[in-house]
């Protein structure tokens, strides 16, 4: 069984400051990775996610992640938020052969002007 | 493109009461998912849909909810009875492809449901 831990409940941050919400997974085999964003009163809208092949991967909205293999881990970072990104992050993973995604427990991403 | 269409996006209930929620897919969207999301935490999958077949319903608690994709298109939830501990939102979300593994999945708005 998979299980995804964000380590952090709440980030805030600084209008323009860069930021990185933190996902370690844990697995006993190959995983698929996923980011997600979720704003108020809205359902969850892929951001970004990583199959195979490069380790960094791009997203919407200037977001980026890195897939470390190593550590399990599938960290979210921005170089420089905006107001508009105050919203709810969840990390989920699925593994191959298998259709359930886990998500991890959100991290709210608050951005004060 | 229309993306997936969620009804009613509020409701209050009585506990014991039933409820049902609908959900109407992306076009062509083979997939259909069902998930709970308890305030603090990420969603959990409740059932899945292949076309009008069940994939997995293994965290769905067969006691008191039920669901159905009749022609592999739109989809109900039910909750009969309901209790306290199913106040949540109630996520519905559609992708493309069969193998669903590492494909994207298109979420509604959701339906908050209170049980009071």
């Amino acid at each position: 069984a998979q299980s995804v831990t964000q380590l952090d409940s709440q980030v805030p941050v600084f209008e323009e400051a860069p930021v990185e919400l933190r996902c370690n997974y844990s697995s006993s085999v190959s995983v698929y990775l996923f980011w997600y964003v979720q704003y108020p009163n809205q359902g969850l809208q892929l951001l970004l996610k990583y199959l195979s092949g490069s380790t960094l991967v791009k997203g919407i909205n200037g977001f980026e992640a890195e897939f470390n293999k190593s550590q399990t881990s599938f960290h979210l970072r921005k170089p420089s938020v905006h107001i508009s990104d105050t919203a709810e992050y969840f990390c989920a993973v699925t593994r191959g052969g298998s259709y359930i995604p886990t998500f991890g427990r959100g991290t709210s991403l608050i951005v004060h002007p | 493109e229309a993306g997936v269409a969620q009804s009613p996006r509020y409701k209050i209930i009585e506990k014991r009461q039933s409820v049902a929620f609908w959900c109407n897919p992306i076009s062509g969207h083979a997939t259909l998912y069902w998930y709970q999301q308890i305030l603090g935490q990420g969603p959990k999958l409740l059932i899945q849909f292949q076309n009008n077949g069940v994939v997995d319903d293994s965290q769905l608690p067969k006691d008191r909810f039920s669901a159905e994709r009749l022609k592999g298109v739109d989809s109900t939830l039910k909750i009969q009875p309901a209790k306290l501990e199913d106040s949540a939102v109630y996520l519905c979300a559609s992708s493309l492809v069969v193998t669903a593994e590492a494909d994207t999945q298109y979420f509604g708005p959701g339906t908050r449901l209170t049980v009071l």
